[in-house]
């Protein structure tokens, strides 16, 4: 099974208006830590934002917020007032546990395309 | 800032040639990652090594080999190129989870290789 989903391989959003990419995840670890990452055309990946498996309080990064929600499993990111500059490929990653050794798995990406 | 380097952007090599990408960190990271990402499968880990000469298969390790002598320097080999390992390679490296909670990944550039 997949670790990581995500469902959406492209999306539009128009200048300044909130955008969601959905991410869902798979693990029986209680312990994990889920990531975001931003990928533009010049291929660096940019960390975004970060979500532990015990946080009462999603996550917030100025205009990125993650909605954790633990018992669906999912960890969509959340970007308000979408600028040119977002369009890129966004990652969404978890790892599990925290021990030594423990490998990251990275899902598909979205492509995000953010209209003028 | 967490610097991940990598020795070269772009890459031509001819079928059967040995292949060596060289990843170097600067911040004194225990583990290191080896990725390959193609359109429409994300990033597969190859390798991983969370200690100097330690290393641990990833999902997609066949073909591929690696080497760590030292802890700031991470090599992925491939012993004889062959084109349908024409791809991008990113590595990656991240402290150690108990040093850190939130221990993203940082990314080099990313090496893109193509196979002839």
């Amino acid at each position: 099974a997949q670790k990581i989903t995500q469902t959406q391989p492209g999306m539009f959003v128009q200048e300044k208006e909130a955008v969601t990419l959905d991410c869902t995840y798979d693990t029986s670890d209680p312990s994990y830590g889920l990531f975001w990452y931003k990928q533009p055309s010049s291929g660096e990946m940019i960390f975004l934002i970060y979500q532990g498996s015990y946080d009462q309080q999603n996550a917030t990064e100025g205009r990125y917020s993650l909605n954790f929600q633990k018992a669906r499993k999912s960890a969509n990111l959340v970007i308000s007032a979408s600028q040119l500059g977002d369009s890129a490929m966004y990652f969404c990653a978890m790892r599990e546990g925290w021990n030594t050794g423990n490998q990251f798995y990275f899902g598909t990406g979205t492509s995000l395309t953010v209209i003028p | 800032d967490v610097k991940v380097t990598q020795s070269s952007r772009y890459l031509v090599k001819r079928t059967g040639e040995k292949v060596f990408l060289e990843c170097v960190q600067d911040m004194d990271h225990e583990n290191m990652f080896w990725y390959r990402q193609d359109p429409g499968l994300g990033l597969r880990l190859i390798y991983f090594s969370y200690d100097v000469k330690m290393k641990e298969k990833g999902d997609i390790p066949e073909g591929y080999s690696v080497s760590r002598e030292k802890k700031e320097r991470f090599s992925l080999i491939l012993e004889s190129a062959s084109t349908n390992q024409t791809s991008m390679y990113l590595c990656a490296s991240s402290p150690d989870p108990g040093t850190t909670r939130d221990n993203e990944q940082f990314f080099g550039p990313g090496t893109r290789l193509t196979v002839l």
